[in-house]
């Protein structure tokens, strides 16, 4: 299965406190991508990290990828009770077909 | 700009029954997806169109479920005869090509009983 797995499954911190999220895939990839949903909602795009990048920022969002490892992780810093949500990484492989991981659980205490 | 619309957002029906799903993509969007998501688990590619023609319907059970997208802009999914294992959020997505990010709309949660 091309299927992206994320770790931990559920992750629950305090408001201002870092969050890290960490993706593990299979096979080769022409893109790495991190989506955010809330409950009940469809997903949000958050992030886009392409094979040859091996960090990018965007905001309070920093996304790691190595191919070596074929993993990448996301890291949410001084966190929100907003940020409560479901994180799902998704590899593409080729003609923007999106592979998605079984998501991340993240619970930011207030 | 308005976002990927979906209808319903719930349906419940019985198991055997027919059900229909309906998606509006973003205006001017040329590729087309359809996911399932079931509890729990992250959202898999069922269908993606490029304007009116399929792409990838690999992963699409073609003995009960079906998908078009007649003129290239709005698209359902029909699901005949529906299973207790296909409750589940049906999400649809659009993107301006094959290569750009996707948006996704809200979904359409089905119960099967």
């Amino acid at each position: 299965s091309q299927q992206g797995e994320e770790d931990p499954q559920a992750l629950s911190i305090q408001e201002g406190e870092n969050a890290t999220m960490n993706c593990s895939y299979k096979t080769s990839i022409n893109n790495l991508q991190w989506y955010r949903q809330n409950s009940g909602r469809g997903l949000v795009h958050l992030i886009l990290i392409r094979s040859n990048e091996r960090e990018k920022h965007s905001g309070r969002l920093r996304v790691t990828l190595d191919t070596s490892k074929k993993s990448s992780s996301l890291l949410i810093t001084a966190s929100r009770a907003a940020d409560t949500a479901s994180y799902f990484c998704a590899t593409e492989t080729g003609a923007n077909n999106l592979f998605f991981g079984t998501g991340t659980r993240l619970t930011v205490i207030p | 700009e308005a976002g990927v619309a979906q209808s319903p957002r719930y349906k419940i029906i019985e198991k055997r029954q027919s059900v229909a799903f309906w998606c509006n993509p973003i205006s001017g969007h040329a590729t087309l997806y359809w996911y399932q998501q079931i509890l729990g688990q992250g959202p898999k590619l069922l269908i993606q169109f490029q304007n009116n023609g399929v792409v990838d319907d690999s992963q699409l059970p073609k003995d009960r479920f079906s998908a078009e997208r007649l003129k290239g802009v709005d698209s359902t999914l029909k699901i005949q005869p529906a299973k207790l294992e296909d409750s589940a959020v049906y999400l649809c997505a659009s993107s301006s090509t094959a290569q750009e990010t996707q948006y996704f709309g809200p979904g359409t949660r089905l119960l099967v009983l």
